[in-house]
């Protein structure tokens, strides 16, 4: 699997758009990007994946470059309930191990 | 929907006791996984079952044993604990290209 680089932190001003960035150089065709957050104490919870096109849910959007070495999670409404470690993931599917790096924490302020 | 239940969600042990964190999932999944967490970590896979019946290690598997008791029940033994396996442990399931679906933890100190 493709390994992942996302900066340690970043500050978010509640009510504002969060966008997270997420480096993956290495991907290969086949390979999903999949995004999950952990808020203290709780286990780790899906956000949301993609391959190739933009993807958007009820929770976040992803944004995923022409060349798919990098993407961006933007959470278009950042809530306090948003603070949170933000892991960007690259696999093939999501039935085998997920291997977790540091991730980014995201702190909403008010 | 209760999803994915871990117990114990809290344990303290001593020095070579063991003990047993059990995992059931109501979602009828084929995929079963234990991660371990130390503080300021990312997760790490200890063992994962693909299916009823199987069970292969991951990245971490020494001092632990697992069992795979039906689909829904998955669990992870610590036959002599020791302090290096103080952790928060998670249980994770997932059905064939879906996310996968997490407890909410055991966090276990041993002494």
């Amino acid at each position: 699997d493709a390994k992942t680089t996302q900066p340690p932190s970043m500050d978010c001003a509640e009510g504002r758009a969060a966008n997270l960035p997420c480096n993956h150089s290495t991907i290969s065709g086949n390979e999903y990007v999949y995004w999950y957050r952990q808020i203290h104490s709780q286990g780790p919870q899906y956000i949301i994946h993609g391959l190739k096109n933009n993807e958007t849910n009820e929770m976040a959007s992803l944004i995923i470059t022409e060349d798919r070495k990098s993407s961006t999670l933007i959470l278009p409404h950042a809530t306090l309930r948003d603070t949170a470690v933000y892991y960007c993931i690259v696999r093939r599917d999501s039935w085998g191990k997920l291997q977790f790096g540091a991730g980014t924490q995201v702190v909403v302020t008010p | 929907n209760a999803g994915v239940t871990q117990t114990p969600k809290f344990q303290v042990l001593k020095t070579g006791q063991s003990m047993t964190l059990q995992c059931a999932q109501d979602m009828n999944h084929n995929s079963m996984y234990w991660y371990r967490q130390d503080p300021g970590m990312g997760l790490r896979l200890i063992y994962y079952s693909a299916s009823e019946g199987t069970t292969d290690k991951g990245e971490v598997p020494n001092g632990y044993n697992v069992s795979r008791l039906n689909k829904r029940e998955f669990s992870l033994r610590l036959e002599s604990a020791a302090p290096s396996q103080t952790s928060v442990y998670f249980c994770a399931s997932t059905e064939g290209g879906k996310p996968q679906h997490f407890g909410d933890g055991t966090r276990l100190s041993i002494l």
